[in-house]
């Protein structure tokens, strides 16, 4: 059973661009959530999605940035007209109840 | 709003010895779970020991134990026998019991291992 899975695993991006980042939970998993860690510091809470929709978007910032979990294909975190101030790990993680997460490892986004 | 805090930004053990990382936090709720997650530079977070805050038993996973302290709410990781393999970041986490799905970390305590 794979792991979670995130690519690109680097993303590297000009300001003003958009930013897709791609998440594939672990098989069975139905429950995803996105955090983003800035340098130095913890995890930050995002957006908490089930399948087709979105349950907790309390962590998203409410400009440019949205999150889908379709009914098929990965979860997606978009970011649109990025700035410098997104560069950061960008980290999803899934579960298959609300119980114990699985992390990916990250998506590192850098803003030049 | 619940905060967790990290007292110790970089801690160092020499290998074999006993260390012990430090977390508090806040919170007004009685329902909830505490973590502590490995972080090393692969960036992969793994989950190395969970605690129910209504169990007064410590949760102990083989070299990793906690010093759960509910009415202080400190929730502390030993790490005995320390091996080089160790050496990562460590966060302290917090998770309602009512919501339930969002994780509070920690800024995490980057720990070295001295050979």
């Amino acid at each position: 059973n794979a792991g979670v899975m995130q690519n690109p695993r680097h993303l590297v991006r000009r300001r003003g661009q958009e930013a897709r980042l791609r998440c594939s939970p672990m098989k069975g998993h139905s429950h995803v959530y996105w955090y983003r860690q800035l340098p130095e510091e913890g995890l930050k809470f995002m957006v908490y999605l089930q399948k087709e929709n979105i349950i907790d978007e309390s962590g998203m910032p409410k400009e440019r940035f949205s999150a889908e979990f379709p009914k098929e294909g990965p979860s997606i975190l978009r970011i649109q007209q990025v700035v410098r101030g997104d560069s950061a790990a960008y980290f999803c993680a899934s579960s298959p109840q609300r119980e114990k997460l699985f992390f990916g490892s990250g998506t590192q986004l850098s803003v030049l | 709003a619940q905060t967790v805090t990290q007292s110790q930004p970089e801690m160092s053990v020499q290998e074999a010895e006993t260390v012990t990382l430090s977390c508090t936090y806040d919170t007004s709720e009685s329902d909830y779970y505490l973590f502590w997650y490995k972080q090393p530079p692969s960036r992969q977070m793994i989950l190395v020991i969970r605690q129910e805050a209504y169990k007064q038993q410590n949760a102990t996973e083989n070299r990793f134990s906690v010093n759960f302290q509910k009415a202080a709410k400190s929730f502390s990781l030993k790490i005995s026998d320390s091996q080089l393999g160790d050496a990562a970041m460590y966060f302290c986490a917090y998770r309602s019991g009512d919501s339930g799905d969002k994780l509070t970390f920690g800024t995490g305590t980057r720990l070295a291992v001295r050979p």
